[in-house]
């Protein structure tokens, strides 16, 4: 069975630092990966996906993640954090044996300080 | 387009009675999701739809849960009886090409 693993319950950083939330995956081949955050009160908004081909992936609000198939890894980056990505971020992996079945990681809650 | 639609945004009732929630998923896509977010639990897979019918079920807590997708455009999750247990945000997605796409949620509370 797939699974995630998202190890930093709880992230503080700068306004203005770089940030790198961690995800590792447990899959027996290639997933499907994504990132989510969650302001607090809403949904879950899509921040960028692999499916295949180049590594790294950009996604929306500056953030990029790249797929490290021997450490079974999708970290997340962002070279400048704002006060507003302060949020809820969780990784995803599906199978790609279809069904867009997703499994989420338990999140890392984000803080930002001025 | 408006995005998957959940109502009510919010529910609160008492344990014993019945709770309907409610989803419009984004016009074309053939999967649904309904997941259940807890502090304790997560994110949690309740059941999933192909096409408007029942994939996998196998998250739904009890038998006092159930979910119907009578059509492209609508789906329910009824809880009946509801207990305090119950108490959670509950989300609808929806999906075309692996990427869900989320309502804003139900939070639901049973007194």
């Amino acid at each position: 069975a797939q699974s995630v693993t998202q190890p930093d319950i709880h992230i503080t950083v700068s306004e203005g630092a770089s940030l790198e939330l961690r995800c590792n995956y447990s899959y027996g081949a290639t997933p499907y990966l994504f990132w989510y955050v969650q302001s607090p009160g809403q949904g879950l908004q899509l921040l960028l996906k692999y499916f295949s081909g180049d590594t790294l992936v950009q996604g929306i609000k500056g953030f990029e993640a790249e797929f490290k198939r021997s450490q079974s890894s999708f970290n997340l980056r962002k070279p400048s954090v704002h006060w507003s990505d302060a949020a809820e971020y969780f990784c995803a992996v599906a199978g790609t044996g279809g069904g867009n079945k997703l499994t989420f990681g338990t999140g890392t809650q984000l803080k930002v300080e001025l | 387009d408006a995005g998957v639609i959940q109502s009510p945004r919010h529910e609160v009732t008492e344990m014993g009675q019945e709770v309907t929630l409610r989803c419009k998923p984004i016009s074309g896509h053939d999967y649904l999701f309904w997941y259940r977010q807890t502090m304790m639990r997560g994110l949690e897979l309740l059941i999933y739809f192909n096409n408007n019918v029942p994939i996998d079920d196998s998250g739904m807590p009890e038998d006092r849960f159930s979910a119907k997708m009578p059509n492209a455009s609508f789906s329910t999750l009824k809880i009946q009886p509801s207990e305090p247990r119950d108490s959670a945000v509950y989300f609808c997605a929806s999906s075309l090409t692996g990427s869900l796409f989320f309502g804003s949620g139900t939070q639901l509370s049973v007194l």
